[in-house]
């Protein structure tokens, strides 16, 4: 299967800072992307869409000035996390679907961001 | 509005007792029904992708289908190794294509435990 991989895996940072987390499709080109958060316990819940060379669209009540996105390239997408709070504490996960003929989307591992 | 409810929310085993896990949709228009598998603190591993109704796929222990309402996830003579959360989306057809190619609505999750 196509692989998706996250850097940082796990981040600490203080409160008022800004976080890079880095989402890369290794063995496909990915025109678009999708990045989630997920809280203990609970399921994935979409923030927003990345699109190669185009804005993002975020999710209702997704705030676009604190987690901004960036689809610079086919296999790099970047999401920030400016001044971060202990509320942005979550697992933040990205994935990308491998291409217009196969729907099935691959995710990455994942980055724990704990804000102190 | 899409919807994808899971039941049950969690559900113990003993190792080699069989069952199933549920998931019920609410889609205008289904373009595939994905299963994943997600162990905690990673990202969700794709597991099948279903197209249409009565479609079956295999893997080892597991079977998923599909009707025109809901999936199954069959799982025969489970293992320890088996335990984890098992997600289930669906793409709607208007998400096949477009800036928002892929966009998937997960349901809750089940998670389960397989005891040796």
């Amino acid at each position: 299967g196509a692989v998706v991989s996250q850097h940082p895996s796990w981040v600490i940072c203080k409160s008022g800072t800004s976080v890079k987390i880095e989402c890369r499709s290794l063995d496909f080109q990915a025109t678009t992307m999708f990045w989630y958060r997920q809280f203990p316990k609970q399921s994935l819940m979409l923030m927003a869409t990345s699109n190669e060379g185009s804005k993002a669209t975020y999710e209702q009540g997704v705030e676009k000035d604190k987690f901004l996105i960036n689809h610079a390239s086919l296999t790099l997408s970047t999401l920030t996390v400016t001044s971060a709070h202990p509320e942005d504490s979550s697992f933040y996960i990205c994935s990308a679907p491998p291409g217009h003929t196969a729907y099935e989307q691959y995710f990455g591992p994942g980055t724990r961001l704990t804000v102190t | 509005e899409d919807q994808v409810t899971q039941s049950p929310e969690a559900l113990r085993l003993q190792e080699g007792e069989s069952s199933s896990l549920n998931c019920s949709y609410t889609v205008s228009g289904l373009r595939g029904l994905f299963w994943y598998r997600q162990d905690p603190g990673k990202g969700p591993e794709f597991l099948f992708t279903l197209y249409s109704a009565g479609e079956e796929k295999e893997k080892e222990r597991l079977k998923a289908t599909l009707t025109k309402k809901e999936s199954f996830l069959h799982i025969t003579a489970p293992k320890p190794e088996d335990s984890a959360t098992y997600l289930c989306a669906v793409l709607p057809r208007r998400y096949a294509g477009g800036t928002s190619y892929g966009k998937l609505t997960f349901g809750q999750g089940t998670i389960l435990t397989v005891h040796p």
